[in-house]
């Protein structure tokens, strides 16, 4: 079975400070791997994914997410945080192509500034 | 180009009401997918529809769940005599679908729903 872990409900980090969100990952084969960011009364945005290939995958709004095999992870970073940034985060498995997605709990991120 | 659009946004029924959600996906994609997103929880997955055909609808909670897509486009969920336990956002996601089609799936702003 697919799952995901998500360790931290909640992670504050000044502005201009480098941020990361903890995610582990619990799958059957390869792992195809997502995060998405949830802000007020809106739907789920999709950020990036890892497919296949590089360990880092670059996404939208300058957010990179590091994929470790060894350590079944998947950590969010930013190098510098916005206020703007503030939202929940949700890490996501899905099995296979064009299936359904599992999602963490979320972790919900305050840039203080 | 839009979206998936999704209607109503907010949604109050009373206890033991039939409801109705309507999802209009992203245009051209073949693969719909429904979430049920409780408070404080991540989105859970209901159900999976390629074109028409729902291929996977083992997250249904229970028979009074019901959806469709009869002309492989816009989909509806209904929830016939609704309990306390159905309040919750639902959410709506496409993707491109097929052998070559994306893994992603792009995201409706929900229906929250409810009841009371």
């Amino acid at each position: 079975a697919q799952s995901v872990a998500q360790p931290e409900d909640q992670v504050n980090v000044a502005e201009g400070n480098p941020l990361t969100v903890k995610c582990t990952y619990s799958v059957s084969g390869n792992p195809y791997l997502f995060w998405y960011v949830q802000y007020p009364n809106r739907g789920l945005q999709f950020l990036l994914k890892y497919i296949t290939g590089d360990n880092l995958v670059k996404g939208s709004y300058g957010f990179e997410a590091e994929f470790n095999k060894s350590q079944t992870s998947f950590h969010l970073k930013k190098p510098s945080a916005l206020v703007s940034d503030s939202a929940l985060y949700f890490c996501a498995v899905t099995p296979n192509r064009d299936d359904k997605i599992i999602f963490g709990k979320g972790t919900r991120l305050h840039i203080l500034p | 180009g839009a979206g998936v659009s999704q209607s109503p946004r907010y949604k109050v029924a009373k206890r033991g009401q039939d409801v109705a959600l309507r999802c209009d996906p992203i245009s051209g994609h073949v693969s719909l997918f429904w979430y049920q997103q409780a408070l404080g929880q991540g989105p859970e997955f209901l159900t999976y529809f390629q074109n028409e055909a729902q291929l996977d609808k083992s997250g249904l909670p229970s028979d009074r769940f019901f959806a469709e897509r009869p002309e492989g486009s816009v989909s509806t969920l209904k929830i016939q005599r609704t309990q306390q336990e159905d309040s919750a956002v639902y959410l709506c996601a496409s993707s491109l679908g097929g052998p070559h089609g994306a893994y992603e799936q792009y995201f409706g702003p929900g229906t929250r729903l409810t009841v009371t």
